[in-house]
């Protein structure tokens, strides 16, 4: 069945520690996104990707690195977490064709919790 | 400055009351809006698009160009209507969307 997958749902981490969030997708889509989203506020994109070996930095600037091997799979990583990296992270997917917008699906989310 | 704004984080009605979620947006070309809705416990998903002039689950959003809004609309509520509701502008370039902080329907019976 065509979906996105996330993994963990949740995680409860100590600073100083690096982690890795899962996202990886059956939709058969060229484009991949980061979100972020802390409680009560706006989605910030935060990375995207076009296709393999294409990643670009998004609007809120991160910490965090992303990496396209593959074109179902768009993990990111946090090489030393901290507290203040603790929000929802979304990853979502959308097909690639002319201007026109193209609907993003969303994945279930990663709520990340650092100590 | 591209920018989505929702001035409500909450909006709590009761069941079949009318609903205006309120969106307003700043951007310097036409515009192209969404609304998206996350359900307690389900993933973001759209809603519906100012393009379409279609009606979902009820709702629907007019684009205003003078206002600069897009309010969402729905003349009478249902409990299953509660969840986060997001306004959302697309932006061009690489897919991009900017979104709201959201707003927050509580239908109660």
């Amino acid at each position: 069945e065509a979906d996105i997958y996330q993994t963990p749902r949740y995680l409860v981490i100590g600073t100083g520690k690096k982690i890795t969030l899962e996202c990886s997708q059956t939709m058969g889509h060229d484009k991949m996104y980061w979100y972020q989203q802390d409680p009560g506020m706006e989605l910030h994109l935060i990375h995207y990707s076009y296709g393999v070996n294409s990643t670009e930095k998004g609007d809120l600037s991160s910490e965090s690195t992303v990496s396209r091997i593959r074109t179902e799979h768009f993990p990111l990583t946090l090489e030393s977490a901290r507290p203040s990296h603790t929000s929802q992270y979304l990853c979502a997917s959308s097909e690639t064709s002319g201007g026109a917008y193209n609907e993003q699906f969303f994945g279930p989310g990663t709520r990340l919790t650092v100590l | 400055a591209q920018r989505v704004t929702q001035p409500e984080k909450l909006l709590s009605v009761f069941k079949g009351a009318p609903v205006e979620l309120k969106c307003n947006y700043s951007y310097s070309g036409s515009p192209e809006l969404f609304w998206y809705v996350q359900y307690s416990r389900q993933r973001l998903q759209l809603l519906l698009r100012h393009i379409s002039r279609e009606s979902i689950k009820g709702f629907t959003a007019d684009l205003n160009k003078g206002e600069t809004s897009f309010h969402l609309k729905k003349p009478f509520a249902q409990e299953e209507d509660s969840a986060m509701y997001y306004c959302a502008l697309f932006s061009g370039g690489y897919n991009k969307l900017i979104f709201g902080a959201g707003t927050r329907l509580a239908v109660h019976p």
